[in-house]
């Protein structure tokens, strides 16, 4: 699977969007792009995915560039409850297809 | 409601003993998954079943084994052979395939060695 770079932590403003980048260089054609998020001592929350379009769900959008490089997940309006760990996961179709790689991910702080 | 639920939240673990963390789903997946998660780290992944009867080593499966007897239940036991099983473990299931699949993750495990 393509190694995933996130910054350590973000910090954010409540109300404002969160914008959380992801740097996905050696990405392959076949593999999707995946978010989640981590709230302290709890389960990992799925939020979004994608392949090569842009996504938006009730919690975020995901935007990929055309060279799939990288990728953005946005909280369009932050609340205190978005403080967490975010995760950027990109997991090949074929090859070990049921196997996710969580790295360290991002700690986004939600101030008021 | 539909999820997956994980018991108990809590464990203690005395040396030399072997302790089991329980995971069921009734999502109907076919997939389910066992993962460690140290303090301040990303999740491992320990064991993984993708089908009733049949499971695989992840990349830490040391110290560790699983069943998986039925659709609903996959059984971590930590043996006394793990010498740090001091973490929060995972349990999660997925459907589906092709690189579109989504995993859900129950609330988890904290695990103590007293």
């Amino acid at each position: 699977d393509a190694k995933t770079t996130q910054p350590t932590s973000m910090d954010c403003a409540e109300g404002r969007a969160a914008n959380l980048p992801c740097n996905h260089s050696t990405i392959s054609g076949n593999e999707y792009v995946y978010w989640y998020r981590q709230i302290h001592s709890q389960g990992p929350q799925y939020i979004i995915h994608g392949l090569k379009n842009n996504e938006t769900n009730e919690m975020a959008s995901l935007i990929i560039t055309e060279d799939r490089k990288s990728s953005t997940l946005i909280l369009p309006h932050a609340t205190l409850r978005d403080t967490a760990v975010y995760y950027c996961i990109v997991r090949a179709s074929e090859i070990n297809f049921n196997k996710f790689y969580f790295g360290s991910g991002t700690k986004l702080n939600v101030k008021p | 409601d539909g999820g997956i639920t994980q018991s108990p939240k809590y464990l203690f673990r005395k040396e030399g003993q072997n302790v089991t963390l329980s995971c069921e789903q009734n999502l109907n997946h076919d997939a389910m998954y066992w993962y460690r998660q140290d303090p301040g780290q990303g999740l491992r992944l320990i064991y993984y079943s993708q089908i009733v009867n049949d499971f695989q080593k992840g990349d830490i499966a040391e110290g560790y084994s699983v069943s998986r007897e039925k659709k609903e239940s996959f059984p971590l036991t930590v043996t006394s052979a793990q010498k740090n099983p001091t973490a929060f473990y995972l349990c999660a299931s997925s459907d589906g395939g092709g690189g579109r699949e989504t995993q859900y993750f129950g609330p988890g495990t904290r695990l103590l060695v007293l």
